[in-house]
């Protein structure tokens, strides 16, 4: 089965900082590539995906990165600001059909104001 | 659009007993996927529901089962508890498109459980 690896487990920054959370998968054959933001007391939410066809993502201030032969992906937050400050996973998984992704342990991120 | 709601949100219960949480799919969507998280850690895929059926299942021994309900709500139950259950017990429903493409996951908050 799929396995995926993420570093760091823990992310201090100042607020401007920029912020890189990496990820590794096992599987070849996974294509699709979200990350989700967990803020104390809810649940995961998704903040920005990235399928196998797409080397690069933006979303204002968040950058996905995919290096398929490489198998490892990254998340990029520029200009963090405090309520950056949350745990953030990414997982893998193969598109559409019984959609299971594998999730990574979780970067716990701190911005310090 | 109603998210994703569980109940209870925190429950302690004793080794051995049983316990059953349940979780509303948000509008729309008609498949449900339960997960364990326990402190520190990602999710862990225990299973999915689809048309009311098992539709995958994660490395979870058979005491944990589920069911979907006609309206995509869902439970799940957890029988013998043990101490290592203790966790945070996450629903996320989707939209099962085949195919097609990825079915993003909406999440709950989860059900807190400890198990004394």
């Amino acid at each position: 089965g799929e396995n995926v690896e993420q570093h760091p487990s823990t992310l201090s920054v100042q607020e401007g900082d920029s912020a890189v959370i990496k990820c590794t998968y096992s599987d070849s054959a996974s294509n699709y590539f979200p990350w989700y933001k967990q803020e104390l007391g809810k649940g995961p939410q998704l903040i920005i995906d990235i399928r196998s066809n797409v080397g690069e993502k933006k979303d204002q201030r968040i950058a996905v990165t995919l290096n398929k032969t490489a198998k490892h992906f990254s998340l990029h937050i520029t200009e963090t600001q405090p309520e950056d400050s949350a745990v953030y996973f990414c997982a893998a998984s193969i598109s559409g059909g019984s959609y299971i992704p594998t999730f990574g342990r979780g970067t716990s991120l701190i911005v310090h104001p | 659009e109603t998210g994703v709601t569980q109940s209870p949100t925190h429950l302690i219960k004793t080794r051995g007993q049983q316990v059953t949480l349940r979780c509303s799919s948000q509008s729309g969507h008609n498949t449900v996927s339960w997960y364990q998280q326990a402190l520190g850690q990602g999710p862990q895929f225990i299973f999915q529901y689809y048309r009311e059926e098992e539709n995958g299942r994660g490395n979870f021994p058979p005491r944990f089962s589920g069911l979907q309900f006609p309206n995509y709500s869902s439970e799940l139950n957890v029988n013998a508890l043990e101490l290592d259950d203790s966790a945070l017990y996450l629903c996320a429903s989707s939209l099962f498109r085949g195919a097609s493409g990825a079915n993003v996951l909406t999440f709950g908050a989860g059900s807190r459980l400890t198990v004394l």
